[in-house]
């Protein structure tokens, strides 16, 4: 049980272009999902905490105008990187959390590169 | 606010040795959740083990044991009989409690990597 799904594992994109990455909980619910950055040898970096049905709260020095976060349902949660240029490339994760006991489980993650 | 410390950015233990990774945190709060994650080639996060603020019991899961010094705030892993498959990136993390506005929130260290020699 507690499996997280991320699609795409891996994107390319052309610079100004958007690209949508999504995180699914398949087999619970979850209240919160929590998108996280990465880049190689570092530690996770939290972007984002949603909740569905309200606007995702963001972490200082996140643009909420370009990584744009939906969690339209208690099963998925969206990441769009709007207008992304070479510097968004990264590695993306998302963690969806149960309400109870509130433990968090993480998707396998998404690759971006930008070109 | 709350910080997590890993200060070996990197380990390396000889197959079926110990290794203990060591983490240190800062918090003001009593109850609280501690964590320590593995990251593998595959970056998929596995949680290894954890442990909560008011067991004074150490967790222990298999190979993997903590040492937990709540007022020293000191939480290492240590790593029994070595495999390969242990090779990865571990991090430690702390929750946040879930009564306060960031509830739920994980912090994490820096992380350190971890080589298995044959």
């Amino acid at each position: 049980g507690a499996v997280v799904s991320q699609h795409p594992s891996w994107v390319i994109c052309k610079s100004g272009t958007s690209v949508k990455i999504e995180c699914r909980s398949l087999d619970f619910q979850a209240t919160t999902m929590f998108w996280y950055r990465q880049f190689p040898k570092q530690s996770l970096m939290l972007m984002a905490t949603s909740n569905e049905g309200s606007k995702a709260t963001y972490e200082q020095g996140v643009e909420k105008d370009k990584f744009l976060i939906n969690h339209a349902s208690l099963t998925l949660s969206t990441l769009t990187v709007t207008s992304a240029h070479p510097e968004d490339s990264s590695f993306y994760i998302c963690s969806a959390r149960v309400r109870w006991p509130y433990e968090q489980y993480f998707g396998p993650g998404t690759r971006l590169t930008v070109t | 606010a709350q910080t997590v410390t890993q200060s070996q950015p990197e380990m390396s233990v000889q197959e079926a040795e110990t290794v203990t990774l060591s983490c240190t945190y800062d918090t003001s709060e009593s109850d609280y959740y501690l964590f320590w994650y593995k990251q593998p080639p595959s970056r998929q996060m596995i949680l290894v083990i954890r442990q909560e603020a008011y067991k004074q019991q150490n967790a222990t899961e298999n190979r993997f044991s903590v040492n937990f010094q709540k007022a020293a705030k000191s939480f290492s892993l240590k790593i029994s009989d070595s495999q390969l498959g242990d090779a990865a990136m571990y991090f430690c993390a702390y929750r946040i409690p879930s009564l306060y506005n960031q509830g739920g929130k994980l912090i994490f260290g820096q992380g350190t990597e971890l080589s298995v020699k044959p």
